[in-house]
């Protein structure tokens, strides 16, 4: 089975750029998390979707940064204007909650994301 | 709100060491906990879950136990090996409904031959 598709793998874009990770869930999943891996600030959750709605978007850092989910297949998180500190892992995983809520989140292997 | 604190890395054991890697928590009811692990350019796996008190979890020979007196859920292998050099990361689920996750920090595992 396809596990989360996350692309581009790397990004590399200067200052001012407008950047745009895309993420393909696992089918039949019901949520869809964004989140951002640094070493000062290790992982941390940007926003998250249920049934394509945005749920929670308090870790959103700034107006800079908006996350779509136009269907149950694919999600996108934008960042315009870009800037270095915006480099880092972000990472997309998804879940069904069909089951319960102890099922696991289900990670993509992450974009590497540089801002020069 | 919400935390989990683990242990500071990164920790180097020699191969067919003891692993111990703490894990204590801060929530209100009873969470569920989750042990993550992430290899080298990969995303995070799930490695073991429990989700109520003293249930242990258990996967490739690492083990954790719910400790609701203690709130902690310490991550346990009895051998490591070098390929389970990655970094480790504790979660919990709080009880309130949410699907979200709060990860701790990540330790950092490196074994050597």
């Amino acid at each position: 089975d396809a596990g989360v598709i996350q692309s581009p793998r790397h990004e590399v874009t200067e200052m001012g750029q407008e950047v745009t990770l895309r993420c393909k869930p696992i089918s039949g999943h019901d949520y869809l998390f964004w989140y951002r891996q640094t070493m000062m600030r290790g992982l941390e959750l940007l926003i998250y979707f249920n049934n394509n709605v945005p749920i929670d978007d308090s870790g959103m850092p700034e107006d800079r940064f908006s996350a779509k989910m136009p269907n149950a297949s694919f999600s996108t998180l934008k960042i315009q204007p870009s800037e270095p500190r915006d480099s880092a892992v972000y990472f997309c995983a998804s879940s069904f909650s069909g089951q319960g809520r102890n099922q696991p989140q289900h990670f993509g292997d992450g974009t590497r994301l540089s801002i020069l | 709100g919400d935390s989990v604190t683990q242990m500071e890395g990164p920790v180097t054991l020699s191969e067919e060491a003891f692993l111990t890697i703490n894990c204590t928590y801060t929530a209100t009811g009873y969470p569920s906990l989750f042990w993550y692990v992430q290899y080298p350019g990969e995303g995070l796996q799930l490695l073991l879950k429990a989700t109520k008190a003293d249930d242990k979890g258990s996967n490739k020979g690492f083990e954790a136990t719910y400790r609701k007196e203690t709130t902690s859920f310490h991550l346990e292998k009895g051998s490591v090996q070098v390929s389970d050099s990655a970094v480790y990361f504790c979660a919990l689920r709080g009880p309130a409904g949410s699907y979200q996750l709060t990860f701790g920090k990540g330790t950092k595992l490196s074994v050597i031959p």
